[in-house]
């Protein structure tokens, strides 16, 4: 049982290159998130879903975009990297969004953007 | 806005000692309250949730509405406890979970 699966896992870009981190889950849950960690800044939810189809802004959307096409996965997109991007990306899925607060985590993808 | 502060980035105790990982939240109504843990390798996971009033790997946690606290407590830590542990809240309905900075124990032979 996968879980939750980040490809890729590690990522450099140069200022202006665009990239897709792919969020896969095998679990038939409904929510899914993009959080960044950053150092001293804990996790930040960028976008989340609550379901196929649907997307919606968290915390940090700005230079993100996203797109839920089938219920298994979660595409993050950045059309034009900036170096205030460079982060530890994480992906993550829960049953519902009120199931007690558990979130399933991928193992996260770090970008490096120059 | 909801904000859930750890104080302490860096926590280091002995083998045997009592251990306290501090989290306070801003939220003024009703909030839901976690801890999540990440072993060195692994990744984030739950450790346990406020309303379940549950032990988990012999850590407790109390919610204290009046001094907007959820700290995690274990009377005797353990080697296998080092990690990195974050405080999360969310607003009960609400689909986001806001997280703390986080606190690495180490606990010490």
């Amino acid at each position: 049982n996968a879980g939750v699966t980040q490809t890729p896992k590690f990522r450099v870009l140069k200022t202006g290159q665009s990239m897709t981190l792919l969020c896969a889950q095998d679990m038939n849950h409904e929510y899914m998130y993009w959080y960044r960690q950053d150092p001293g800044m804990g996790l930040r939810l960028i976008h989340y879903s609550v379901g196929e189809g649907t997307t919606a802004k968290g915390e940090v959307p700005d230079g993100y975009n996203v797109s839920r096409l089938k219920k298994q996965n979660f595409l993050l997109g950045l059309e034009s990297a900036a170096p205030s991007q460079t982060s530890v990306y994480f992906c993550a899925s829960s049953r519902t969004g009120t199931s007690g607060g558990e979130l399933f985590f991928g193992e996260g993808s770090r970008l490096t953007v120059l | 806005a909801q904000r859930v502060t750890q104080p302490e980035k860096l926590l280091s105790v002995f083998k045997g000692a009592p251990v306290e990982l501090k989290c306070n939240y801003s939220y003024s109504g009703s909030p839901e309250l976690f801890w999540y843990v990440q072993y060195s390798r692994q990744r984030l996971q739950l450790l346990l949730r406020h309303i379940s009033r549950e032990s988990i790997k012999g850590f407790t946690a109390d919610l204290n509405k009046g001094e907007t606290s959820f700290h995690l407590k274990k009377p005797f830590a353990q080697e296998e406890d080092s990690a990195m542990y974050y405080c999360a809240s969310k607003r009960t309905g609400a689909n986001n979970l806001f997280f703390g900075t986080g606190t690495r124990l180490t606990v010490i032979p």
